[in-house]
């Protein structure tokens, strides 16, 4: 099975600061995703990212939180100031080329706010 | 608004025995839809997908899918202790592309040995 890579596997931060969350799709990945999973609770689709731009986003997606692919091969999701609120397993998700509904998820950032 | 019901249990089902999963969706014009498996602290893995009514199945599973009833269900035969897992379902706009998955709370499931 392809494989997406996700950095830091944890990732521990103080509230108000910055956070950069790094994917790794595999090369013919076409489409990109962010979901989050709070604790108990249902994975939320954050963001989708196609062609280089934001394709749709989902209301948890506001200000502070932005996506680029900068070198066309590194996936990241930033989250400015971060809130408690933002404590979550954060997965990167990809879709190939050949079977594009299948939808493959890297392991994970959980991500704790203090 | 898309929602995605699951009814989150525990459902505990005897080794060997057949585990029935549910799924309801509200958005009628939902055209893809998909069984994820979840164990604790692990990222969802795909384990089925259905796009049209009826059932499919491959080896130990079959999805069935009742648009009519908006209604989609993961029966897995044989059950091992392995399959003790959080089970998923997930559901997408026609087109699918980059349209993001809603996903429903998920179903948790204990096969008992």
């Amino acid at each position: 099975e392809p494989e997406v890579t996700q950095t830091p596997s944890h990732q521990v931060t103080q509230m108000g600061q910055e956070v950069i969350l790094r994917c790794v799709p595999i090369s013919n990945h076409l489409y990109f995703y962010w979901y989050r999973q709070i604790l108990g609770q249902k994975v939320e689709f954050l963001v989708s990212f196609y062609n280089n731009e934001i394709s749709e986003k989902s209301e948890i997606f506001d200000d502070q939180f932005s996506v680029e692919r900068p070198d066309g091969s590194n996936f990241t999701l930033k989250i400015r100031s971060t809130k408690l609120e933002d404590s979550a397993m954060y997965f990167c998700a990809a879709r190939d080329r050949e079977t594009n509904e299948k939808l493959f998820f890297g392991s994970g950032t959980q991500l704790s706010v203090l | 608004q898309k929602e995605v019901e699951q009814n989150s249990g525990p459902l505990s089902v005897p080794e060997g025995a057949i585990a029935s999963l549910n799924c309801t969706y509200s958005d009628r014009v939902s055209q893809s839809f998909f069984w994820y498996r979840q164990y604790s602290g692990k990222s969802p893995e795909l384990i089925m997908s259905i796009y049209s009514n009826g059932d499919k199945e491959d080896g130990r599973f079959t999805a069935q899918l009742n648009k009519a009833s908006q209604y989609v269900s993961l029966l897995i035969r044989d059950s091992q202790p392995s399959d003790s897992a959080t089970y998923l379902c997930a559901v997408n706009k026609p087109g699918g592309g980059a349209d993001g998955l809603t996903f429903g709370k998920g179903t948790h499931l204990i096969i008992q040995p």
